[in-house]
């Protein structure tokens, strides 16, 4: 009953290759994060959303999209990998503003 | 400009001692919320405690209190006690009561409890 839950927890994978990272929470929470942590263990938004809608997309590449099929999932897509998309990216969900944020356990994508 | 600033990368202090892990931050919103998150080596993000703009004492959760200085824009975690497990990254976050409900997050300070 964990209630954010992503996978997959690790990702390894050839430049160039498209791949997707899911997640979904349990939490009837209406906000939903994508967060990636890089090598120095900077935290930054990339995405979020709001029962379904997109809020927030912080100058993300394009080759990164975000799919939120419903309020309980959002999923990243990424095409065309390239070896700076190495990192840990999580997801997280939130409910009313100033709650704390709940996150996913991590993914970590290494591009070889 | 930077919104949460953590100045110290690394911090060491013996078990059972107390540490300070700093936080300043920028705004001028008069509404927001101060978090600290654990990230042990196994890589989750724990929530620690939470201190919101408007609130008159400072938060305490266990061995976890936040030094709210409101005036100097400082939000500096306190842990008593200190633990061989509670050797981790921590990180400040601070989150505006704008409409974009995210959670800005500081650089983080590794720390490191010896016996």
């Amino acid at each position: 009953d964990t209630a954010v839950s992503q996978t997959p927890k690790y990702l390894v994978t050839q430049m160039g290759n498209d791949k997707s990272i899911k997640c979904e929470q349990n939490l009837g929470h209406d906000t939903m994060y994508w967060y990636k942590q890089d090598s120095k263990k900077f935290l930054k938004i990339m995405f979020s959303y709001n029962n379904k809608e997109l809020i927030i997309n912080e100058t993300v590449p394009n080759r990164f999209s975000p799919k939120s099929p419903d309020k309980a999932h959002l999923n990243l897509h990424i095409n065309s990998l390239e070896l700076g998309d190495s990192a840990v990216y999580f997801c997280a969900s939130s409910g009313q503003v100033n709650e704390k944020l709940f996150f996913g356990s991590g993914t970590q994508l290494s591009v070889l | 400009a930077q919104k949460i600033t953590q100045t110290q990368p690394g911090m060491f202090v013996q078990e059972k001692e107390a540490v300070t892990l700093d936080c300043t931050y920028d705004t001028s919103d008069p509404s927001y919320g101060l978090f600290w998150y654990k990230q042990p080596s196994s890589g989750e993000m724990i929530f620690l405690i939470y201190q919101g703009s408007y609130d008159q004492q400072n938060a305490t959760e266990g061995r976890y209190s936040l030094n709210f200085q409101k005036a100097r824009k400082s939000a500096n975690l306190v842990i008593s006690a200190s633990q061989l497990g509670d050797s981790a990254m921590y990180f400040c976050a601070m989150r505006e009561a704008d409409n974009t409900d995210k959670l800005i997050f500081g650089t983080g300070t590794r720390l490191q409890v010896f016996p």
